[in-house]
């Protein structure tokens, strides 16, 4: 079974609006950490934001936050405003504690995302 | 220099060539990663070095081999590929292993086994 399961294979979004990338995750662990990266067509992998398993808060940071919800096992990215540098593709990501496989970082299948002028 | 960096950016190699692929990491981390990135594939772990120890091996062949010397320096060796190892090959690195301790990755090598 997928532990990470992102949807959306591409999204469109209009310039300056707003969007919500869905990722649901699986897992039996209580303590374990969920991650968004993103990936232009560079190749490069950059990291977006956290949410811990634990953090009643939901994680913001600048336009991107994520809407975490533990009871669905949904960790949803939402990008306020999007510019047209956003085009890129999504990953959401999943690591478990330690005791069950703390080492491994699980990947998405990602979401492309572009935006239109 | 600062980040992760990769060396090369672009490889191609044939079938019986040996090659080897560098990351260098000036973070300060401790924990260091191979992922393999095919086309139409989600992102694949192949190895974890967690303060110069490898901690897992993701059923890689052989054909792969990594090296860590120390924790700001990963290697992947590689010898014997198939065309179907072409990918792009993402180094990174974290604090340590840990749930919590967000991954940072290096630009890549795209490699094409001819």
């Amino acid at each position: 079974a997928q532990k990470i399961t992102q949807t959306q294979p591409g999204m469109f979004v209009q310039e300056k609006e707003a969007v919500t990338l869905d990722c649901t995750y699986d897992t039996s662990d209580q303590s374990y950490g969920l991650f968004w990266y993103k990936q232009p067509s560079s190749g490069e992998m950059i990291f977006l934001i956290y949410q811990g398993s634990y953090d009643e808060q939901n994680a913001t940071e600048g336009r991107y936050s994520l809407n975490f919800q533990k009871a669905r096992k949904s960790a949803n990215l939402v990008i306020s405003a999007s510019q047209l540098g956003d085009s890129a593709m999504y990953f959401c990501a999943m690591r478990e504690g330690v005791n069950t496989g703390g080492f491994k970082t699980i990947f998405g299948a990602g979401t492309r995302l572009f935006v239109k002028a | 220099e600062t980040g992760v960096t990769q060396t090369p950016r672009h490889l191609v190699m044939g079938m019986t060539n040996k090659k080897s692929l560098k990351c260098e990491q000036h973070l300060g981390h401790n924990a260091m990663y191979w992922y393999k990135q095919s086309a139409k594939k989600p992102l694949e772990l192949m190895f974890v070095y967690n303060f110069k120890e490898q901690t897992e091996n993701n059923s890689v062949p052989s054909r792969f081999s990594p090296e860590c010397p120390n924790s700001s320096h990963l290697f992947l060796h590689l010898h014997t590929l198939q065309p179907e190892d072409s990918a792009l090959y993402l180094c990174a690195s974290s604090q340590t292993v840990v749930p919590y301790n967000e991954q940072f990755f290096g630009p890549g090598t795209r490699l094409t086994v001819l």
